[in-house]
């Protein structure tokens, strides 16, 4: 069954270094997320990103995020400069066209430990 | 906006015991509804869903219907087991284009032998 990969799968980082998370959405969709959670808290909203441009984002995704697809395969989460408070379970899905259910095929998360 | 509410936990329940999360909703349009599950360090993956107004989604005993009149999609489940101990996140997504799937604050499920 086709899924969502992520890496890494945990990262632990120096505040105010830049990170970059990836993912390998499902190979036939075209709508792609990021999704955040601080641990035991609920699971936030970040940005989607469609036609190679953001489609919706957050108020939490600031300029210090960025999101890019460099290819046919890969769609990542740049932090530019990490923060404590940057540290999360970050959660990539995606959606195939005409999938009008909405529902989203989560990876496995990618933890990110901000010191 | 869209928003979902769901009842706090933990909830704490006897394996073989009925459980009962409450889950409303708030939406502009006719969403579709889902409960996501989370087992401990891991990811998200998809309970069930339901997409119209009475529509009763289910997988592994666990159900939930889809109550436009009191936007309301509760989950059930007859007999819970040890190994359904996680944490279920009700969650809406608005149809078509690039809509995002909204979540509740989740509800921490613990079953004690």
């Amino acid at each position: 069954e086709p899924e969502v990969t992520q890496t890494p799968s945990h990262q632990v980082t120096q505040m105010g270094q830049e990170v970059i998370l990836r993912c390998v959405p499902i190979s036939n969709h075209l709508y792609f997320y990021w999704y955040r959670q601080i641990l035991g808290q609920k699971v936030e909203f970040l940005v989607s990103f469609y036609n190679n441009e953001i489609s919706e984002k957050s108020e939490i995704f600031d300029d210090q995020f960025s999101v890019e697809r460099p290819d046919g395969s890969n769609f990542t989460l740049k932090i530019r400069s990490t923060k404590l408070e940057d540290s999360a379970m970050y959660f990539c899905a995606s959606r195939g066209q005409g999938m009008n259910t909405g529902e989203l095929f989560f990876g496995e998360g990618s933890r990110l430990t901000v010191l | 906006g869209d928003s979902v509410t769901q009842m706090e936990g933990p909830v704490t329940l006897s394996e073989e015991a009925f459980l009962t999360i409450n889950c409303t909703y708030t939406a502009t349009g006719y969403p579709s509804l889902f409960w996501y599950v989370q087992y401990p360090g891991e990811g998200l993956q998809l309970l069930l869903k339901a997409t119209k107004a009475d529509d009763k989604g289910s997988n592994k005993g666990f159900e939930a219907t889809y109550r436009k009149e009191t936007t309301s999609f509760h989950l059930e489940k007859g007999s819970v087991q040890v190994s359904d101990s996680a944490v279920y996140f009700c969650a809406l997504s608005e149809r078509g284009g690039y809509q995002k799937v909204t979540f509740g604050t989740g509800t921490k499920l613990q079953v004690i032998p």
